[in-house]
């Protein structure tokens, strides 16, 4: 049963880069055609798909946060990381991790991680 | 942009029958999934591509997915089935998530 985690800053000054790290255990994080995607949910609110990106490389984003987005791959420590640049209130939120292996839904995710944006 | 509109709310009594909508342009030609979150959890998914359920969901969970309105259907509702419910699909290379339900077991 694979498990995800996340870890990073709970606190992120405004403009600078939050940067979160999820880490795949039970399983390789390359070992099949997943997708592996970050998702965040503000307080009181719902869902919000960041981006994704794929086992074998390839990437999609959110088009509103696109511009500020990089999902990256670590396979040597079965890690995928999110970078969110020049951060405001507005990106402080609960983030979550997930994984795709049954096509278009996530069926597991991390137990998400809280990120404030304040000075 | 892609919008999937839920409505805010849905009340039932135990024991019967709650049906949650999802409503986007043509969503019946698109994949639509779905999310239970309790307070404090991360969203489990109930149903993927269109009717299926994941291992260890209960059968009283049940999908559909027609035209622009994709459903969601709980039958002998539980109270543990009380919590938020998000519809899931995927149009132009995002994935665009419901504006949520929740449900209250009355």
């Amino acid at each position: 049963q694979v498990q995800l985690q996340e870890s990073g800053p709970g606190l992120v000054k405004p403009s600078q880069t939050l940067s979160l790290t999820c880490t795949v255990s039970g399983g390789s994080i390359r070992s099949d055609s997943y997708y592996w995607s970050w998702i965040r949910q503000s307080a009181g609110k719902g869902l919000e798909w960041i981006g994704r990106i794929y086992t074998h490389g390839g990437t999609n984003y959110n088009p509103s946060l696109k511009s500020r987005v990089t999902i990256s791959l670590d396979t040597s420590k079965n890690q995928f990381s999110l970078k969110l640049r020049s951060v405001t209130a507005a990106d402080t939120a609960v983030y979550y991790c997930a994984r795709d292996s049954l096509g278009f839904s996530y069926d597991s995710w991390g137990q998400g991680t809280p990120v404030t944006v304040s000075s | 942009s892609y919008e999937l509109t839920q409505p805010p709310s849905v009340s039932v009594s135990p024991g019967q029958t709650a049906s949650i909508t999802c409503s986007g342009d043509r969503l019946g030609d698109k994949y639509a999934c779905w999310y239970q979150q309790k307070p404090g959890q991360s969203p489990v998914l109930v149903i993927y591509q269109n009717r299926k359920r994941p291992s260890g969901i209960p059968d009283r969970f049940s999908g559909s997915n027609s035209g622009n309105t994709a459903t969601l259907t709980i039958s002998g509702t539980q109270a543990m089935d009380e919590a938020d419910y998000y519809c899931q699909a995927w149009d132009s290379n995002t994935e665009v998530f419901g504006t949520g339900t929740k449900v209250t077991v009355l």
